[in-house]
C-alpha cells in the first residue's frame, strides 16, 4: 500500500453495537488522527496520536477510544454506537518531527448508526 | 475562544480568478493550512503559510497576514475541475489543527 488506508469503506450499525474503524499508513509518519466530518461543520478531531505508544483526546472524544500499539496503525472504537455518531470519519497523518506537517487522509469511512 | 470563519459557498465562472477568505482567532498560531475537498472525497493539501506574505503554487495563491488573523486562497484561471469545498485550518501550538467549515466553491460555464 502507498499512503493511508481505512477499512471499512461505510458501514450501517444498530445503535448499542461495538464498531472498530481500521486505520492504516505506511509512510512512518509520527503523528496520527482521527476526524469526523458532519455537515456545515468543519472537521472535528476526536482523538491524536503525537508518537507510537502514546494517545491524547481530541475536541469530541466522548464515545470513542483509540489504541497505538504500532507506528503504523490507529485503530478507533465506537463501544457502544449511538446514531449522533453517524458522521463521515477521516483518518490521518503526518510528520512533526520538525514542526506543523501536511496531513494525509484516508478515504474516509461512512458510519450511519440506527 | 478559538473560531475560524469562511464563507459558506461562492460561485464563479469558469476561467475567471475568485478569492476565498478566512479568518481566524485561536490561542496559539504555528502557521495556516489551506486543503481541497472534492465531494466525497478526502481532503488534500494545498497550501501552508507560516510567514505573512503571498505564496505562489500554479494557479493557486495563498495569502497571510498573522496580524490582522486573515488569510485568503486565490484561485486563477478557473477550470471546472476545481469545483469543490476549501477548507481552511490553523495549527496551534501543539501542531493540532482547527478547521473551518469549509467554502463550497461553484464554478459555472
Amino acid at each position: 500500500i502507498a499512503g493511508i488506508t481505512q477499512a471499512p469503506t461505510s458501514q450501517i450499525l444498530a445503535a448499542g453495537r461495538r464498531m472498530t474503524l481500521r486505520c492504516t499508513q505506511d509512510m512512518r509518519h509520527n503523528a496520527m488522527y482521527w476526524y469526523r466530518q458532519d455537515l456545515g461543520l468543519g472537521l472535528r478531531l476526536i482523538h491524536y496520536s503525537n508518537t507510537a505508544g502514546t494517545t491524547g483526546k481530541g475536541e469530541v472524544p466522548d464515545g470513542y477510544s483509540v489504541s497505538r500499539a504500532n507506528t503504523d496503525d490507529f485503530p478507533l472504537t465506537l463501544a457502544s454506537a449511538v446514531p449522533s455518531q453517524t458522521s463521515v470519519y477521516f483518518c490521518a497523518s503526518s510528520d512533526e518531527t520538525g514542526g506543523p506537517g501536511e496531513q494525509f487522509f484516508g478515504p474516509g469511512t461512512r458510519l450511519t448508526v440506527l | 475562544g478559538q473560531n475560524i470563519d469562511q464563507p459558506t459557498e461562492m460561485t464563479a465562472t469558469e476561467g475567471a480568478i475568485v478569492q476565498i477568505n478566512c479568518t481566524y482567532q485561536t490561542s496559539g498560531f504555528n502557521g495556516l493550512f489551506w486543503y481541497q475537498q472534492h465531494a466525497g472525497e478526502a481532503p488534500t493539501f494545498l497550501s501552508y503559510n507560516v510567514l505573512d506574505g503571498l505564496e505562489e503554487k500554479g494557479r493557486f495563491s495563498s495569502f497571510l497576514s498573522r496580524s490582522k488573523g486573515y488569510s485568503y486562497l486565490l484561485l486563477k484561471e478557473l477550470q471546472m475541475k476545481d469545483s469543490a469545498s476549501y477548507l481552511c485550518a490553523v495549527t496551534e501550538s501543539n501542531y493540532q489543527l482547527i478547521w473551518g467549515a469549509g467554502t463550497k466553491l461553484i464554478i459555472k460555464p
